[in-house]
């Protein structure tokens, strides 16, 4: 089955800094990657995701970017805030869009 | 409000009794997942429906068992829980393939297994 590594487990930025997230996958076959926001106690909401067909996608201060050919995929957040602190999850979904492969999560810190 | 609850929130049992954690939605959507999240694990998909009728093993099956008689739920059993089981699990939904793949998420339910 598919395997979806991400990095790092935790990033702390200062206010108004640019956040980096990267994730590789090993299935070449899946083709949807989205991306998703914890928030202490809640469950996971998608934030912005990416087909295999499209090298960048962008809403506001959320960016994603894939690379096919090196099968990696990274979550950009510029300008971040406080309120951008939370658990990311990156994951991947093959064709049917039925089974879904999750990173194990990066705990972003905002420092105000 | 469009929404995916989840009962019980919180749950602790012993090994070995039977549990069924519910999910229910109300969106009309046609496809639904119950996800396991532990530490440094992520989550893991336990199973997923299509629709009524129509459910498929995930990455993590083992010890679980689902049902998918109405399309609004999607009930989690567990049939005999053990202390493996203890997680943090989840119920999400959406419109289905071929439409959007945008999962919506339960709040989650917190089950730990003495």
């Amino acid at each position: 089955g598919e395997n979806v590594e991400q990095h790092p487990s935790t990033l702390s930025v200062q206010e108004g800094d640019s956040a980096v997230i990267k994730c590789t996958y090993s299935d070449s076959a899946s083709n949807y990657f989205p991306w998703y926001k914890q928030e202490l106690g809640k469950g996971p909401q998608l934030i912005i995701d990416i087909r295999s067909n499209v090298g960048e996608k962008k809403d506001q201060r959320i960016a994603v970017t894939l690379n096919k050919t090196a099968k990696h995929f990274s979550l950009h957040i510029t300008e971040t805030q406080p309120e951008d602190s939370a658990v990311y999850f990156c994951a991947a979904s093959s064709n049917t869009g039925n089974q879904f492969y999750f990173g194990t999560g990066t705990s972003l810190t905002v420092i105000p | 409000e469009a929404q995916v609850t989840q009962n019980p929130r919180y749950l602790i049992t012993v090994t070995g009794k039977k549990l069924t954690v519910t999910c229910s939605q109300n969106m009309n959507h046609e496809y639904m997942s119950w996800y396991r999240q532990d530490p440094g694990l992520g989550l893991r998909q336990i199973y997923y429906s299509m629709n009524v009728e129509v459910t498929d093993k995930g990455d993590v099956p083992e010890g679980y068992k689902v049902s998918r008689k109405e399309k609004r739920n999607f009930p989690l059993i567990l049939e005999s829980p053990s202390p493996n089981q203890t997680s943090l699990y989840f119920c999400a939904s959406s419109f289905g393939t071929g439409r959007t793949y945008e999962q919506y998420f339960g709040p989650g339910t917190r089950l730990t297994v003495t």
